[in-house]
């Protein structure tokens, strides 16, 4: 199985901040990379498909990057709006497909 | 829009069974693969089995924690996914997503439509 670690698992920012996360997978998975954003008692949104293609109606403030086994998930200017769990997803390996553990991103 | 709305969580012993339903509406059902995904209490994200539409052959896949005991069906002419849940698990305890399954490139695949969730309590 293809395992996902993600680092930091928390972080505090401040409005205005540039933030990023790490995703790293423990074989080549290419660009088969995907992130979401998921909010307590909300619907989960798809945020990054492909490692760096954005989901339609997603805020332009959000990127993704990387390929093979390291990845990045940036947001450029983190609004109050963006205080969430954030989880990357392989589908290299499709259908068995894994999550990372997960980023907490807080609002200072 | 496009959405997905769960239903069918509930409180069941160990050993017990429960059946999910999920009712998709604005966009076409009959053409979707369908996966359900499980948000498990302090454990994030874990991918619980897909379905092929039924013009790709309908195949079902499962993640190894629950194969043999969960079975995903579909009813097209309602617009509805199902997931039965047998031999239930302690560890089967999360919240149940039903998600669209939103294919890119030569086999990425990404789950791009999302319902809230419903809650499944497997507790004796």
């Amino acid at each position: 199985d293809i395992q996902m670690t993600q680092s930091p698992s928390s972080l505090s920012a401040s409005v205005g901040d540039r933030v990023t996360i790490t995703c790293r997978a423990s074989q080549n998975i290419k660009t088969y990379l995907n992130w979401y954003q998921l909010k307590p008692g909300k619907a989960p949104n798809l945020l990054i498909y492909a490692a760096s293609s954005l989901q339609s109606g997603v805020p332009s403030r959000f990127s993704g990057s990387g390929s093979g086994t390291d990845f990045t998930l940036t947001i450029t200017s983190l609004q109050p709006e963006d205080s969430a769990t954030y989880y990357c997803q392989q589908s290299y390996s499709t259908p068995l497909f894994t999550f990372g553990p997960g980023t907490t991103v807080r609002i200072k | 829009e496009a959405q997905v709305v769960e239903s069918g969580g509930n409180l069941v012993k160990p050993g017990g069974s429960l059946r999910l339903s999920c009712v998709a509406s604005g966009f076409t059902f009959t053409n979707a693969w369908m996966s359900w995904v499980r948000q498990v209490p302090g454990k994030g994200l874990e991918w619980v089995g897909r379905i092929k539409s039924n013009p790709d052959g309908g195949t079902r896949d499962y993640a190894a924690p629950v194969r043999g005991r969960f079975a995903i069906s579909r009813d097209d002419s309602k617009n509805t996914l199902y997931l039965q849940m047998n031999s239930l698990k302690m560890g089967d305890t999360a919240v149940y997503h039903c998600t669209r399954v939103f294919g890119y490139g030569d086999y990425g695949d990404a789950f791009d439509i999302w319902g809230q969730g419903t809650v499944v309590t497997v507790s004796s």
